[in-house]
């Protein structure tokens, strides 16, 4: 079964940092590129970010070049994010999400971790 | 940036109800479309892939069609566990962009 769980979420302050994580079981983690997808509280989905299996091809949204980072580690079956230089607008539920094979369909989703970016 | 567009953003509608969400891109996106459902307090999850694939698991109920600007997403006969959220999401391009949502109510 596969699994994505989250973790690293919390209260921090605005400019602050925190490295989101993911872990990943069930499948075989090195075949799959990964992405994040955020949820401000009662909003929609935003795409933020996504790496290729081998983590040598990045893609982010515009709005967090510069201040976030998409990371993996194959041999951990994890995925990560750093988040800096934070801003309330950060705030949000952050998921990660299987690719499936080839494609940008997010096949399986953890359940989410919150940061809130609050003096 | 592709920007998508879902309409209604609200629907209330009965048990048994046909309903149909319509995205529309600002731009051709051939068929890379695909519809998430979010039910409150859950992650989102895949129903239809590549505007009219079902994704495993996905009751027949469900339907989607459409091609290049105009995509429909067709529940044929609500059940109580229907009611939520719906998501169009482009992967045609970079940046990826996801439509605003249709949620849906029971009546």
């Amino acid at each position: 079964e596969v699994q994505l769980v989250e973790s690293g979420g919390g209260l921090v302050q605005p400019g602050g940092s925190l490295r989101l994580s993911c872990s990943a079981s069930g499948f075989t983690f090195s075949n799959h590129w990964m992405t994040w997808v955020r949820q401000a509280p009662g909003k929609g989905l935003e795409w933020v970010a996504s790496i290729k299996e081998d983590g040598s091809v990045k893609h982010s949204m515009d709005g967090v070049k510069g201040r976030f980072t998409i990371s993996r580690d194959n041999a951990k079956s994890s995925l990560y994010l750093q988040v800096n230089s934070l801003r309330a607008e950060d705030t949000a539920f952050y998921y990660c999400a299987r690719l499936a094979d080839g494609t940008s369909i997010f096949d399986y989703w953890g359940q989410g971790t919150l940061v809130t970016v609050s003096s | 940036d592709i920007q998508l567009t879902q309409s209604p953003s609200f629907l209330s509608a009965y048990v048994g109800d046909r309903v149909t969400i319509t995205c529309r891109a600002s731009q051709g996106i051939r068929n890379h479309l695909t519809w998430y459902q979010q039910k409150p307090g859950k992650a989102p999850k895949l129903l239809i892939y590549s505007a009219s694939t079902l994704q495993s698991g996905v009751p027949a109920r469900f339907s989607g069609s459409g091609s290049g600007t105009e995509f429909t997403l067709t529940i044929s006969s609500l059940q109580p566990e229907d009611f939520a959220t719906y998501y169009c999401q482009q992967r045609n391009d970079y940046p990826i962009t996801f439509g605003q949502g249709t949620r849906l109510e029971i009546k």
